[in-house]
């Protein structure tokens, strides 16, 4: 059974930079795994970031950026807000099959 | 304006059935794969399904294979989850997101999601 592994939380400051991450257990990630990056808040549902590595969404805000790093799908958010406080889902695609990590509660103190 | 509405959620015994519905609106339905996203309470997002644009292509979770059947009506722009011997662990808010053919793009808005709760 394939596994997406994401950090489970993680904290940072206001105005800071943090990057999560996005592990595959079959290897090395890829662009072939077509990573996506999603955010949820409370009660919400999930709202995409990023597509094919590193694509923006028209409505993404600039202060987030995707990419590939050190083998795993990378998430990284510059001069964060407090309104970045939130859930953080990564989806790799296997062949036919998606696989969404378990995700990163982001806590921004 | 974009919408998708899911609906037919509800309270079912373990070894029941329920079928979900996604209405969709403010696009071109049938110029769209679409997926069944779940997620159980206080957990994380999980893959269900997808369904390619005329219905002919069908992939499942491995959790749900030979239970829950992914299917469309492009007339009525409608994309449908019928669930079968449902488990307790079935238990989840269950999403439907589009992807637009040719491309890897999960698009939203998603819907608010419906509720399936599986309980004796």
């Amino acid at each position: 059974q394939t596994v997406v592994t994401q950090e489970p939380s993680l904290t940072v400051s206001p105005g800071g930079t943090v990057t999560l991450t996005c592990a595959s257990s079959t290897g090395a990630v890829t662009s072939g795994f077509y990573p996506h990056w999603f955010q949820q808040k409370p009660g919400q549902p999930p709202r995409a970031l990023i597509y094919s590595t590193s694509n923006k969404h028209s409505w993404t805000p600039a202060r987030f950026s995707g990419s590939l790093l050190g083998g795993k799908a990378a998430l990284t958010l510059s001069g964060v807000q407090p309104e970045d406080e939130a859930d953080y889902y990564c989806l790799l695609y296997y062949g036919g099959a998606w696989v969404f990590g378990g995700g990163t509660k982001l806590t921004v103190l | 304006e974009v919408q998708l509405v899911e609906s037919g959620g509800d309270l079912v015994q373990p070894g029941g059935s329920l079928r979900l519905s996604c209405a969709a609106s403010g696009f071109t339905f049938s110029n769209y794969w679409m997926h069944w996203v779940r997620q159980a309470p206080g957990k994380g997002l999980v893959w269900v399904s997808r369904i390619n644009t005329d219905g002919s292509r069908t992939t499942y979770a491995d959790s749900v294979k030979g239970r829950l059947t992914i299917s469309r009506d492009n007339a009525k722009n409608t994309l449908y989850l019928q669930m079968n011997s449902l488990r307790v662990e079935d238990t989840a808010v269950y999403y439907c997101a589009r992807v637009k053919s040719g491309s890897d793009e999960w698009r939203d808005p998603w819907g608010q999601g419906t509720l399936v709760t599986v309980s004796s």
